[in-house]
């Protein structure tokens, strides 16, 4: 079955430290994966997007990584502040023209 | 605020009452979406209009019904709603002659709470 997996478990990291976020998929083969923050109450930010064919992409003190062999994206906060404490979500996009399939969300607390 | 504004903001609901959601985006978009967003669960996909035609329905129940009567504005007619309906409903707009590249821009949402 197709399962987009991210960190279920809230992710406590202190201020000033890198957080990692993970976004597993299975039996998808998405073009471009995309992630977004959420804040409570809120609706989802747009932050980064990374193409099939990109291993890295970075903006300020984020990175992302794209593995299409291990089916597996790797979002990083360097730097980390408490303001960054929100839930993170990991989103597919299979064709350019297609919709997008959302994880549940990692939620991350930067503790200071 | 992202361009994207939803109304009301909180909704509270009989089971027996009809209300209306409302979306409205004046950032240029043409495909405009409905999320529902429940504890726990992943954003699920409910209806798409693209250039105000609705190109999906993702096995909604009939209770409820959009709306897109212009590409700025977008509606979800509630009826006889159900206590598992209580949910975040969020609005979405995007660009799609842009493509991924911007991705999804997203309202704040209704809180939505059927009793």
């Amino acid at each position: 079955s197709q399962k987009i997996e991210q960190n279920s478990e809230a992710l406590n990291i202190q201020e000033g430290k890198t957080a990692t976020l993970t976004c597993n998929y299975t039996n998808y083969s998405p073009a471009y994966l995309q992630w977004y923050r959420q804040d409570p109450g809120r609706g989802p930010v747009f932050l980064l997007l990374i193409r099939e064919n990109e291993k890295e992409k970075r903006k300020e003190r984020l990175k992302v990584t794209f593995d299409t062999t291990l089916k597996q994206s790797l979002f990083h906060i360097t730097a980390s502040q408490p303001a960054d404490s929100a839930t993170y979500l990991c989103a597919l996009v299979l064709n350019r023209d297609d919709k997008i399939i959302f994880g549940k969300g990692t939620r991350l607390h930067i503790l200071p | 605020e992202t361009g994207v504004t939803q109304t009301p903001r909180h909704l509270v609901m009989g089971m027996t009452n009809k209300k209306s959601l409302k979306c409205e985006q004046h950032l240029g978009h043409n495909a405009m979406y409905w999320y529902k967003q429940s504890a726990k669960k992943p954003l699920e996909l409910m209806f798409v209009y693209n250039f105000k035609e609705q190109t999906e329905n993702n096995s909604v129940p009939s209770r409820f019904s959009p709306e897109c009567p212009n590409s700025s504005h977008l509606f979800l007619h509630l009826h006889t709603l159900q206590p598992e309906d209580s949910a975040l409903y969020l609005c979405a707009s995007s660009h799609p002659v842009q493509g991924p590249n911007y991705g999804y821009t997203f309202g704040s949402g209704t809180r939505l709470t059927v009793v």
